[in-house]
C-alpha cells in the first residue's frame, strides 16, 4: 500500500538555525499539507499547498516557514531561524480529493528538538 | 469558528471492556468526520471516517455514528485488547476551496490492562 514518507525521522538544532524537513507524499495524491504536534498537546495544521503555491496557512505558519515542492516527488518544510518554540514533532499528509477519496494520509513524522 | 471537543483522558480500561470515547464538533457546513489512532512513538492513521450525517465508519472492530443532530462522532468499541492502547483523535474537514485542513480534537489516550 502506498506510504507517505518523512526523512529524517529526527532532527535536533541549534536555535537560529535553518532546518529542511522531507517529505515524499503519495505518487498520485496533489494536495499537500504540514501539520505539528509539540509534545502533549493536538496536532495542529500549519499549511496546504496545492499546485505548487500555498492553498491556505494557519497564524503559525510566519515568515519563518517556507514550503516548496523541488521535484516530482518531494515536498518540504523550511524553518529559516529556529527557536525553541519549534520544537514539535512535524507531520506531512497528502490527498486525493476525487469525491470520496478526500481522505489525508500521513507520514510517520520527523521530531525536531531545538535546544 | 470550526472545533472539535473530545473527552478528556486517559481513559484505562481492562481488556476486554466496552469503549466509549466523546467527540462533538462545531461547524460551519456539512464537515466529514474522522477518527485517527496515534500508537506509541508512531504516526497518525487513520481508523475510520463518516463523510455525511447517519454515516456509520467502522473498522477493526471501532465504528462511530456521524450524528447531525447531536453534532458528534462518538468512538465505541464492543471488547478492547491492549494492542488498543494508543491516543484516539477526533477530527473534521470542510471543503473550501479544493483543500480541507484537518482540525483536530486535543486527543484521548486509552490504556487497556490485561
Amino acid at each position: 500500500e502506498p506510504e507517505v514518507t518523512q526523512t529524517p525521522s529526527h532532527q535536533v538544532t541549534q536555535m537560529g538555525q535553518e532546518v529542511i524537513l522531507r517529505c515524499v507524499p503519495i505518487s498520485n495524491h496533489l494536495y499537500f499539507y504540514w501539520y505539528r504536534q509539540i509534545l502533549g498537546q493536538k496536532v495542529e495544521f500549519l499549511v496546504s499547498f496545492y499546485n505548487n503555491e500555498i492553498s491556505e496557512k494557519s497564524e503559525i505558519f510566519d515568515d519563518q516557514f517556507s514550503v516548496e515542492r523541488p521535484d516530482g516527488s518531494n515536498f518540504t518544510l523550511k524553518i529559516r531561524s529556529t527557536k525553541l518554540e519549534d520544537s514539535a514533532m512535524y507531520f506531512c499528509a497528502s490527498s486525493d480529493l476525487s469525491p470520496g477519496k478526500e481522505t489525508q494520509y500521513f507520514g510517520p513524522g520527523t521530531r525536531l528538538l531545538v535546544l | 469558528g470550526n472545533s472539535v471537543t473530545q473527552m478528556e483522558g486517559p481513559v484505562t480500561l481492562s481488556e476486554e471492556a466496552f469503549l466509549t470515547i466523546n467527540c462533538t464538533y462545531t461547524a460551519t457546513g456539512y464537515p466529514s468526520l474522522f477518527w485517527y489512532v496515534q500508537y506509541p512513538g508512531e504516526g497518525l492513521q487513520l481508523l475510520l471516517k463518516a463523510t455525511k450525517a447517519d454515516d456509520k465508519g467502522s473498522n477493526k472492530g471501532f465504528e462511530a455514528t456521524y450524528r447531525k443532530e447531536t453534532t458528534s462522532f462518538h468512538l465505541e468499541k464492543g471488547s478492547v485488547q491492549v494492542s488498543d492502547s494508543a491516543v484516539y483523535f477526533c477530527a473534521l474537514t470542510l471543503f473550501s476551496g479544493g483543500y480541507n485542513k484537518l482540525i483536530f480534537g486535543a486527543g484521548t489516550r486509552l490504556a487497556v490492562h490485561p
